[in-house]
């Protein structure tokens, strides 16, 4: 059964420092995985996704992930957070029947 | 105007009560899909749709119900609510692709006391 973890509950980082969410997954097939970000209230807002082709795949927000088979991880990275980067991280995999992760909660130091 | 839209936006009732979520979308999309959001365990499958004659139970179907009245339009009933399905309810659109991005509404905060 396909199955998303993601195993950092909350992280926080400061302005202007890197960021890495991570993410495992368990798909029996070639996976179709997704980001999504929800701000506090809002429903959720699509980051990016990989579905084939190049590993690295660009998001929006200058956000990217890099999907590892071996490891089976996506991860979700940005090199430089701004203060409107602090909401909540979902990490997903399938495709109609999708699975969400738990999310990350990501809080922003000034 | 907002394309995929839920009513109501937040709801108080009581064990026992029947409960209906109404989404609609602009979006012409045929896929619709109801999740629940609970914290610590992100968002579940409720039930999801293909097309207007095709419904589907997702990984936490017992206790609701879908209509899908349209391509537009898909609701969830709670037959008799109960405390445990208090939680953040969202309604989600997409292309027929698999790889479709979902598009999802603001949500409904449902409160069963």
């Amino acid at each position: 059964a396909q199955s998303v973890t993601q195993p950092d509950i909350h992280i926080t980082v400061s302005e202007g420092a890197s960021l890495e969410l991570r993410c495992n997954y368990s798909y029996g097939a070639t996976p179709y995985l997704f980001w999504y970000v929800q701000s506090p209230g809002q429903g959720l807002q699509l980051l990016l996704k990989y579905f084939s082709g190049d590993t690295l795949v660009q998001g929006i927000k200058g956000f990217e992930a890099e999907f590892k088979r071996s490891q089976s991880s996506f991860n979700l990275r940005k090199p430089s957070v701004h203060w409107s980067d602090a909401a909540e991280y979902f990490c997903a995999v399938g495709a109609g029947d999708m699975r969400f992760g738990a999310g990350t909660r990501l809080t922003v130091k000034p | 105007d907002a394309d995929v839209t839920q009513t109501p936006r937040n709801r108080i009732t009581k064990t026992g009560k029947r409960i209906m979520l109404e989404c609609s979308q602009t979006k012409g999309h045929d896929r619709m899909y109801w999740y629940r959001q609970d914290p610590g365990l992100g968002l579940r499958l409720i039930y999801y749709s293909f097309d207007v004659k095709d419904i589907n139970k997702g990984e936490i179907s017992d206790g609701y119900s879908v209509s899908r009245q349209a391509q537009a339009k898909f609701s969830l009933s709670l037959e008799s609510a109960i405390p445990n399905q208090t939680a953040l309810y969202f309604c989600a659109t997409s292309g027929t692709d698999s790889t479709d991005t979902q598009y999802f509404g603001p949500g409904t905060r449902l409160t069963v006391l």
